[in-house]
């Protein structure tokens, strides 16, 4: 059974930094592009950061780039989002997702990300 | 890379139709056909309902179906039934290796 687990969220002063973690199960992260989405409160899903199968090219929304880094471990299956220089805009629920060809097919439980101080 | 359109809220009865509009751009949903819908449920992660415009996943329900003309791509749910309440987002790819979602419409069964 394909699972995404997210981990890492909490609250976290403006400017401070934060590691996301995703542990996958059920199949093996490598062999897809993997996805980190957000959900501000009351707001809608806004799409973050993609890393592609290998982990040769990565991209970014314009509103985190330069501050979050999307990275993988294949020994443990795992997908990261390195947030650094955190503000409270960045206040939100950050699901990861697997991206099965042109949709994202499983999405985890989302882990909460409070930036205040 | 600005949020695609959609209306806050659609409603309907039991059994009756109700159609999301999601309105992008040039750069967006007219330039792929790669938009996608998703049902999110409050406290459930999000679940895929269309995908390449018009694609339903194996075992999905057909009473949900996507279309796309120009900017504005669509989704329409016939039968409409209590369970299908929720929030739905679309997305679409924006080119280099981006993608966008919308700002999302609650559907709500009367």
């Amino acid at each position: 059974e394909v699972q995404l687990v997210e981990s890492g969220g909490g609250l976290v002063q403006p400017g401070g930094s934060l590691r996301l973690s995703c542990a996958a199960s059920g199949f093996t992260l490598s062999n897809y592009w993997m996805h980190w989405v957000r959900q501000a409160p009351g707001k809608g899903l806004v799409w973050v950061s993609r890393i592609n199968s290998d982990g040769s090219s990565r991209n970014y929304a314009d509103s985190v780039k330069g501050r979050f880094t999307i990275s993988r471990d294949s020994a443990k299956n795992t997908l990261y989002l390195q947030m650094n220089s955190l503000r409270v805009e960045d206040t939100a629920v950050y699901y990861c997702a697997r991206m099965q060809v042109t949709s994202f097919d499983f999405w985890g439980q989302g882990t909460l990300v409070t930036v205040s101080s | 890379q600005s949020a695609l359109t959609q209306p806050a809220s659609v409603s309907g009865s039991p059994g009756q139709s109700v159609t999301i509009s999601c309105t992008g751009t040039s750069s967006d949903i007219g330039a792929y056909d790669f938009v996608s819908w998703y049902q999110h449920h409050p406290g459930k992660d999000p679940k895929v309902m269309i995908y390449d415009v018009s694609k339903r996943p194996s075992g999905l329900a057909n009473r949900f179906s996507g279309s796309k003309s120009g900017n504005t791509a669509s989704l329409t749910i016939s039968g409409l039934q209590a369970d299908d309440e929720a929030e739905y987002y679309c997305c679409s790819y924006a080119g280099r290796n981006t993608w966008v979602f919308g700002g999302g419409t609650k559907v709500t069964v009367l």
